[in-house]
């Protein structure tokens, strides 16, 4: 089973519905981020937690919010979506120390009409 | 502000021919961690190699090798004799060691097609 996943994996929305992606992970990691992912431009960083009181904005927040419910989830919802925010939108965990690497969910479609 | 760029858009190989993707990263940070991602058409990030500031040996696992230098604030990545498998979007990407955060700053991404 898949160390990090998110649900859905797709998903076409109109503009001013809201929407929530979800991200479960059990490698255990207290570091869980959302990114999203727009061609030409790499992946920019949305949200990030250290652990569930601990939530700190990212590059391109605007329009978004999350929820950390637990050390394993951490949700990412756009409150009333726009055609802009269509994107892959990627979750990712990490350990506490240095060395550590950032592990990558298989990421959600999301297309706004 | 830190800054990584992936100079090439788009690479075109035939089977078996080498090929060097470049990645040149920008940071006044002495302690930092430079990664590459492998991308599928599939859409999933696979992690590829971890390097730490301080260590600039080359690396090299199988068809895969990276060269560091911190002389010229470079991180370039080499498949020798590559496959259509690996055709992918290839990402560098940076992370401050001193704020700990975990933060990674992506580049732009380099399309590899290897045509059969």
């Amino acid at each position: 089973d898949a160390d990090v996943t998110q649900t859905p994996r797709n998903r076409i929305t109109k503009t001013g519905k809201r929407i929530m992606l979800e991200c479960s992970q059990t490698k255990g990691h207290d570091r869980m981020y959302w990114y999203r992912q727009d061609p030409g431009l790499g992946l920019r960083l949305i949200y990030y937690s250290f652990d569930v009181k601990d939530i700190n904005k990212g590059e391109i927040s605007d329009g978004y919010s999350v929820s950390r419910q637990a050390q394993a989830k951490f949700s990412l919802s756009l409150e009333s979506a726009i055609p802009n925010q269509t994107a892959l939108y990627f979750c990712a965990t990490r350990g506490n120390r240095d060395l550590d690497t950032q592990y990558f969910g298989p990421g959600t479609r999301l297309t706004v009409l | 502000a830190q800054k990584v760029t992936q100079a090439q858009t788009e690479i075109s190989v035939v089977e078996k021919e080498d090929v060097t993707l470049d990645c040149v990263y920008e940071t006044r940070d002495t302690t930092y961690y430079l990664f590459w991602y492998k991308q599928p058409p599939s859409g999933e990030l696979v992690f590829l190699i971890r390097r730490n500031s301080f260590d600039e040996q080359n690396e090299i696992s199988g068809r895969y090798s990276w060269n560091f230098q911190k002389s010229t604030s470079s991180f370039n990545f080499t498949i020798t004799a590559s496959q259509v498998v690996d055709s992918a979007v290839y990402f560098c990407a940076f992370g401050r060691g001193s704020s700990n955060t975990g933060k990674l700053i992506f580049g732009q991404g380099t399309t590899l097609q290897v045509k059969p």
